[in-house]
């Protein structure tokens, strides 16, 4: 079984300061995602990484996979209010579907 | 960008009575949908596959007599909660893959509150 394990699960910091969010896995998958979620709506997709050892960045966030494509994280720098959310890393399993990890829930305060 | 929708997006009901929630990929055809349910504070788990044309493949523990899915078209899947009890609250999202593609998309999410 294919499984996902994001860590921390919440996490609560101060604007400005920096934070990573980590997503593990004992599997190797061709691709890693990153969603955000906002509450009561859909997860919103952030990035595909495809490599390994691949690095994206999308403004204030970088996105790393590891180089055996069992990892990924997600660095954000200088974090403001508006990133709070619920952060989702997700990998397609064998059956083609996506296998998303437990989350990590974001609250960024001024 | 590609567009799913999800309808109702929010929808009460009786103990005992039947939810149809629909899922439409509006700018592409998605042979595959798949329905998650997600619990308070918790991630998406995956329910079902829904191919067109063919039977739903269910996840380990999902009722299908109880989670109906049909995806009659290549744009439209249903997920059909019967005779739905209190325990299956939840915000169920459904996502659409596109043919031609195999990209993702998800829709915003419908919020069932049984009573």
């Amino acid at each position: 079984t294919q499984l996902l394990e994001q860590s921390p699960q919440f996490l609560s910091i101060q604007e400005g300061e920096n934070l990573t969010v980590y997503c593990n896995s004992s599997s190797v998958f061709s691709s890693l995602q990153w969603y955000r979620q906002e509450p009561g709506e859909g997860p919103v997709l952030l990035v595909t990484v495809v490599t390994g050892g691949e690095v994206k960045k999308l403004k204030r966030l970088t996105f790393q996979f590891g180089d055996a494509r069992k990892d990924s994280s997600l660095h954000i720098t200088a974090a403001q209010p508006g990133d709070t959310g619920l952060y989702l890393c997700a990998g397609f399993g064998s059956q083609g579907n996506l296998i998303f990890g437990k989350g990590t829930k974001l609250s960024v305060k001024p | 960008g590609a567009v799913v929708s999800q309808h109702p997006s929010r929808v009460i009901c009786k103990s005992g009575t039947s939810v149809k929630i629909e899922c439409r990929s509006l700018d592409f055809q998605a042979t595959t949908m798949f329905w998650y349910r997600q619990f308070p504070k918790q991630s998406l788990m995956l329910m079902a596959t829904s191919n067109e044309g063919s039977k739903a493949t269910y996840e380990q523990g999902v009722e299908k007599d109880k989670f109906l899915i049909n995806h009659a078209s290549l744009t439209l899947s249903t997920l059909t909660v019967t005779s739905a009890h209190p325990e299956d609250s939840s915000f169920y999202i459904c996502s659409a893959r596109t043919t031609n593609t195999g990209e993702l998309f998800f829709g915003e999410g419908s919020r069932l509150t049984v009573l």
